[in-house]
C-alpha cells in the first residue's frame, strides 16, 4: 500500500512558532500530497511534491521529500490561529489510481 | 470550490436497510472515491473508480458497493446497515494524470441507529 502514516497524531504550539508533521508510505510513488481539513469540512488540497522534487514552497508551507527513506515532512512558519486543523498526507503511487491518507496529525495553534 | 457535490449531506437511518449516498460532479474528473472517516482511523478508502463502470475495492470495501453509470455520478450503497457503518462518508474527484490533486465534497453524516 501507498499509505502515507503522519506523525506526530498531536501537535499543539504557540502562535508565531513553526511547526512540523511527517509522513512515513511504504511504496515508490509518483508524489506525495498535504491536505489540510479544518473541523466537519472536506479535505483542501495544499501541496503536491513529485518524486523527482526534494523540496517546494508554498507560502509559508514548505515540503521535503526523501524518497530513499520514504518519508516527507510539511512545515508551517509563522503559525497562526487559523491554520488549527487536522493534515494529512496522502502518496501517489506509480500508475495506481488509488489515493490512500493515514490518519492525520491534529495541530492546534494556542493564540 | 471544486464542482463536487455529496447528497444528503445527513442522514438516520434503521439498521438493516439499504442506503444509498450520492457524489456528483461537474468536472468531468476521469477519478472518483468514497471515503469514510471515523475517531483514530482518519480517512479510509472504501471504492474507487477510473471510468465509467470500472470500480475497484479500497481498503474497506465489505458491506458496501459502488456504481458509476455516468461520468458524473459516483453512488455507494451500504447493503444492509449496520451500526459499525455509523461515520462521515467523503466523495473525492481527480483528474487524469499521475501528478493531480483531489478535490472533496463537505461529507455525509450516516447515522445508523
Amino acid at each position: 500500500s501507498q499509505q502515507g502514516e503522519e506523525d506526530p497524531q498531536a501537535l499543539s504550539i504557540q502562535e508565531g512558532e513553526n511547526a512540523t508533521m511527517n509522513c512515513s508510505y511504504k511504496t515508490s510513488i509518483n508524489n506525495l500530497q498535504w491536505y489540510r481539513q479544518n473541523s466537519g469540512r472536506g479535505l483542501v488540497h495544499l501541496i503536491l511534491i513529485r518524486s523527482n522534487e526534494r523540496e517546494k514552497h508554498s507560502g509559508r508551507l514548505r515540503v521535503t521529500l526523501d524518497t530513499s527513506k520514504k518519508s516527507s515532512s510539511l512545515l508551517i512558519t509563522a503559525s497562526r490561529a487559523a491554520d488549527t486543523a487536522s493534515y494529512f498526507c496522502a502518496a501517489g503511487g506509480q500508475g495506481a489510481q488509488k489515493l490512500v491518507f493515514g490518519q492525520g496529525t491534529r495541530l492546534t495553534i494556542n493564540p | 470550490d471544486a464542482g463536487i457535490t455529496q447528497s444528503p449531506r445527513h442522514k438516520v437511518t434503521e439498521t438493516g436497510t439499504p442506503v444509498t449516498l450520492r457524489c456528483h460532479q461537474t468536472e468531468n474528473h476521469r477519478y472518483m472515491y468514497w471515503y469514510r472517516q471515523d475517531p483514530g482511523h482518519g480517512l479510509r478508502l472504501i471504492h474507487y473508480s477510473y471510468g465509467v463502470k470500472d470500480t475497484d475495492k479500497g481498503e474497506v470495501s465489505d458491506g458496501y458497493s459502488v456504481s458509476r453509470s455516468k461520468t458524473e455520478d459516483f453512488l455507494l450503497t451500504l447493503e444492509s446497515a449496520t451500526s459499525s457503518q455509523t461515520s462521515v462518508y467523503f466523495c473525492a474527484i481527480r483528474g487524469a494524470g499521475p501528478n493531480t490533486e483531489a478535490f472533496f465534497g463537505q461529507g455525509t453524516r450516516l447515522t445508523v441507529v
